[in-house]
């Protein structure tokens, strides 16, 4: 029961441009998302979160953006840098006492420079 | 910056053999996790620890898994009877109690 999905395995980008990393939830009841960049052998770094209740965060060069009537979230990166290149992982967290996180399953970012 | 420390690395095992992963919590954290991620798939959720007490765990954190703080500054993971699936890449996190925690850069366990 996939409730978060990255349907793109993976992207490539030029530097300096836009990247577009998706996904896609199935849970109403999620009340927070999170975007979480992993190096390998390293753990999930976070990036950047967004709650149910707003539709776009900005940080810096990212930005992410919710449609809750699609279920759907993305995260912008603009402009593109080389270190950006990693994995790139949705998550999406149950209110509550635990906090548990539900993760895609990630996008590896390649950015050309 | 504070940091969630795992020890070891990267830790072979025998198939059948217990192993105990170690983790160091950030000081002032509160909820403990952990995660694990078999090679090419997703993170997945184990377990959540608070108040000395597992909060919640999944269906994966079946009985050959414990989880204990035993000292106040340490959080550890056993699994009694080590089995080959369960290679993977284990990660710590903490967190205060908001939507984002921080995770440590895992332990690589191999199961032969």
């Amino acid at each position: 029961d996939q409730q978060v999905k990255q349907n793109s395995p993976s992207l490539s980008v030029q530097e300096g441009r836009i990247s577009i990393l998706n996904c896609d939830y199935t849970n109403s009841m999620f009340d927070y998302f999170l975007w979480y960049k992993k190096y390998p052998a390293e753990g999930p770094t976070f990036l950047i979160s967004i709650s149910s209740i707003k539709d776009k965060n900005e940080d810096g060069r990212f930005t992410v953006f919710l449609n809750k009537s699609a279920k759907h979230l993305s995260l912008h990166i603009v402009p593109s840098q080389p270190g950006d290149s990693a994995v790139y992982f949705c998550a999406a967290r149950y209110g509550g006492a635990t906090n548990k996180l539900i993760f895609g399953t990630g996008t590896l970012l390649a950015v050309q420079p | 910056e504070p940091e969630v420390t795992q020890t070891p690395s990267h830790q072979v095992t025998q198939m059948g053999q217990e192993v105990i992963l170690r983790c160091v919590p950030i000081s002032n954290h509160l909820y403990f996790y952990w995660y694990r991620q078999i090679l090419g798939q997703k993170v997945e959720f184990l377990v959540s620890f608070y108040n000395n007490e597992i909060s919640e765990k999944s269906e994966i954190f079946d009985d050959q898994f414990s989880v204990e703080r035993p000292d106040g500054s340490n959080f550890t993971l056993k699994i009694r009877s080590t089995k080959l699936e369960d290679s993977a890449m284990y990660f710590c996190a903490s967190g205060t109690g908001s939507y984002g925690y921080t995770f440590g850069s895992g332990t690589r366990l191999t199961v032969v």
